[in-house]
């Protein structure tokens, strides 16, 4: 069955200091991976996504994920985390042969320190 | 991206009372409807799947007489929680996309009290 995980339940980082986030995914087939950012009262924000091609995906916001199939993950990464940065982040697999349909991950709360 | 609208934001109701939930795309037409729920600090998950015209498929454990689905036309859908009770309290988001289109949109949400 296809599932996401996130391992890290909350994170906590300075100011300024780089973020990396964990995701791992169980999936049959090639698939299609996405990170949503959910901050409070708001609705859910793509940030990247990946169907294919070049394993290390831009976003927006300046986030990136990198794609390692031998792996089963999907980590998202930024270099230098500002304090609006804290919010929800959720990892997602796409289930293109059920009409499309999101799996999530538990998410991951990420606070920043001054 | 795409501009998804849900209404009421919020809304409290009594246990035994019926709460409708409506979810707009306001710029373009939503083929497919994706309805999930998300409880306090857990993940979103997926509660039906309806496609225009059609009845929704309800995923494994949710009630279909209790989460009623209306998706009649390409720009509004609404979830109807009947007969609400306090379990039922949770945050309600819709998941609009267009046939052949590889992204999801999502609504800001419904949090949805019941006392």
């Amino acid at each position: 069955a296809q599932s996401v995980t996130q391992p890290d339940i909350h994170i906590t980082v300075s100011e300024g200091a780089s973020l990396e986030l964990r995701c791992n995914y169980s999936y049959g087939a090639t698939p299609y991976l996405f990170w949503y950012v959910q901050s409070p009262g708001q609705g859910l924000q793509l940030l990247l996504k990946y169907f294919s091609g070049d394993t290390l995906v831009q976003g927006i916001k300046g986030f990136e994920a990198e794609f390692k199939r031998s792996q089963s993950s999907f980590n998202l990464r930024k270099p230098s985390v500002h304090w609006s940065d804290a919010a929800e982040y959720f990892c997602a697999v796409g289930v293109y042969n059920q009409g499309g349909k999101l799996i999530f991950g538990q998410g991951t709360e990420l606070s920043v320190k001054p | 991206g795409a501009v998804v609208s849900q209404h009421p934001s919020r809304v409290i109701c009594k246990s035994g009372t019926s709460v409708k939930i409506e979810c707009r795309s306001l710029d373009f037409q939503a083929t497919t409807m994706f309805w999930y729920r998300q409880f306090p600090k857990q993940s979103l998950m997926l509660m039906a799947t309806s496609n225009e015209g059609s009845k929704a498929t309800y995923e494994q454990g949710v009630e279909k007489d209790k989460f009623l689905i209306n998706h009649a036309s390409l720009t509004l859908s609404t979830l109807t929680v009947t007969s609400a009770h306090p379990e039922d309290s949770s945050f309600y988001i819709c998941s609009p996309t267009s046939q052949g289109e590889d992204e999801q949109y999502f609504g800001p949400g419904t949090r949805l009290t019941v006392t």
